[in-house]
């Protein structure tokens, strides 16, 4: 149950569009299109921004979206918004009916 | 609307047990199943264990396996996670999640959580 690999930290302007990267393996984000993203600002609980790889829940801006290529997934978020600054970690289901977490991503919008 | 909260957390010794409740409203509770999430001071999120709806299938986390014990009420929509054998490294924010989608694969609500202090 190792954790998924996220960059520590990403940076942006507002305006701008960034990428965050979500590295697992064969036995979690490969296996299956069930990876899922989480927001969280600070002392706050995480909130769900993106489900089954690339789904939004309801009320979640069109400005985040999710994709997935082989064992790794990634978050975009385009025209970044200051109140986009916050953690964000990936999640994936696992073939030992497990779920494992990335280690998060700080989001600094400049 | 769709809230679950957390309680019970507090501040114990290692080696000593305690238990959390999540409780939950808005939803058919009977019919969804419930995480638990921990997050250690200024660290990130650690998944710690699933309960199915029903109660009939429950998954942990190789950290936790042995020493937690996840069970349900649906009678009372909660959640309980008893934690025995406390150790220092159990020390964070317990958050608990519905649990949605296929196989339960995804957390779409989340409370705000209740802090255990494992501490001599």
């Amino acid at each position: 149950q190792s954790a998924l690999t996220q960059p520590a930290s990403v940076s942006g302007s507002p305006g701008q569009s960034i990428t965050i990267s979500c590295t697992g393996t064969s036995s979690d984000v490969g296996a299956y299109n069930y990876v899922s993203w989480y927001q969280q600002h600070p002392g706050k609980a995480p909130k769900l921004m993106i489900y089954e790889v690339s789904h939004r829940p309801s009320g979640v801006s069109d400005r985040f979206s999710g994709s997935k290529s082989g064992d790794t997934a990634s978050l975009t978020i385009s025209g970044l918004h200051t109140e986009d600054e916050a953690d964000y970690y990936c999640a994936s289901y696992t073939n030992t009916i497990t779920w494992v977490f990335g280690g998060g991503t700080k989001l600094t919008v400049l | 609307q769709v809230q679950v909260v957390e309680s019970g957390g507090g501040v114990v010794q290692p080696g000593a047990s305690l238990r959390l409740s999540c409780t939950a409203s808005g939803f058919t509770f009977s019919t969804y199943g419930i995480h638990w999430v921990r997050q250690a001071p200024g660290k990130g999120l650690e998944w710690v264990a699933l309960m199915w709806y029903d109660g009939t299938n429950n998954y942990y986390a190789d950290s936790v396996k042995g020493r937690f014990t996840i069970s349900r009420d649906n009678s009372k929509n909660t959640v309980y996670l008893q934690m025995n054998s406390l150790r220092d490294e159990d020390t964070a924010v317990y958050y608990c999640a519905r649990a949605s989608g296929y196989g339960f694969s995804f957390l779409d609500y989340w409370g705000q959580g209740t802090l255990v202090t494992v501490s001599s």
